[in-house]
């Protein structure tokens, strides 16, 4: 199994350039998830899905979009990159309540920076 | 709301050293609570897990039990190697699912 397949691993940015990072999971989960890292910090929750279709916002969510068109992918979209969105970002997925003990799935993350 | 509270470092220490990572939590109901592990890097990996009060997780000679009277998850090692350098994070999954991190520690082991 891949798990939690994230692309690119790093990239640079010019502001006000878009972008579009990728997510992609094999594991059937339900559930997926886009945090982002600053240097030093914990995780915040940019957004979230819970299936198909369905996303919402999690603690930071300005500057992001996403989409869930299926059950494997979950794409973070930039718009209008700006030096605040340089930052490690991880994608992870999970079972979701029908097994909340099972945790969470992280991809190897994507760095990027905005210059 | 729910929040997660963990020690900050960077914790150095001497090879075979004894670790304590000390973790609290505030949350409604019973959570589940979790510490993972980030090597240099890497994304994070499910280290060990709790679902309920008084369970131990363990793994790697890591341990850590689900203390509900003191709300906290402390993470213990007897004997750390070089190799267990890493940022340390403890996490509690409520209803709704989504995890909630603390801020993370950094463990430097030094031969």
């Amino acid at each position: 199994n891949a798990g939690v397949t994230q692309t690119p691993k790093f990239r640079i940015l010019k502001i006000g350039q878009s972008m579009t990072l990728q997510c992609a999971q094999d594991m059937n989960h339900n559930y997926m998830y886009w945090y982002r890292q600053d240097p030093g910090m914990g995780l915040k929750l940019i957004y979230y899905s819970v299936g198909a279709g369905i996303t919402d916002k999690g603690e930071v969510p300005n500057g992001y979009n996403v989409s869930r068109s299926t059950t494997e992918d979950f794409p973070l979209r930039l718009e209008l990159a700006a030096p605040s969105q340089t930052s490690v970002y991880f994608c992870a997925s999970s079972y979701g309540e029908t097994r909340p003990a099972y945790g969470y799935t992280f991809g190897s993350g994507t760095r990027l920076t905005v210059v | 709301g729910n929040s997660v509270t963990q020690m900050e470092g960077p914790v150095t220490l001497s090879e075979e050293a004894f670790l304590t990572i000390n973790c609290t939590y505030t949350a409604t109901g019973y959570p589940s609570l979790f510490w993972y592990v980030q090597y240099p890097g890497e994304g994070l990996q499910l280290l060990l897990k709790a679902t309920k009060a008084d369970d131990k997780g363990s793994n790697k000679g890591f341990e850590a039990t689900y203390r509900k009277e003191t709300t906290s998850f402390h993470l213990e090692k007897g004997s750390v190697q070089v190799s267990d350098s890493a940022v340390y994070f403890c996490a509690l999954q409520a209803a709704g699912n989504k995890l909630t991190f603390g801020g993370g520690t950094r463990v430097l082991v030094k031969p």
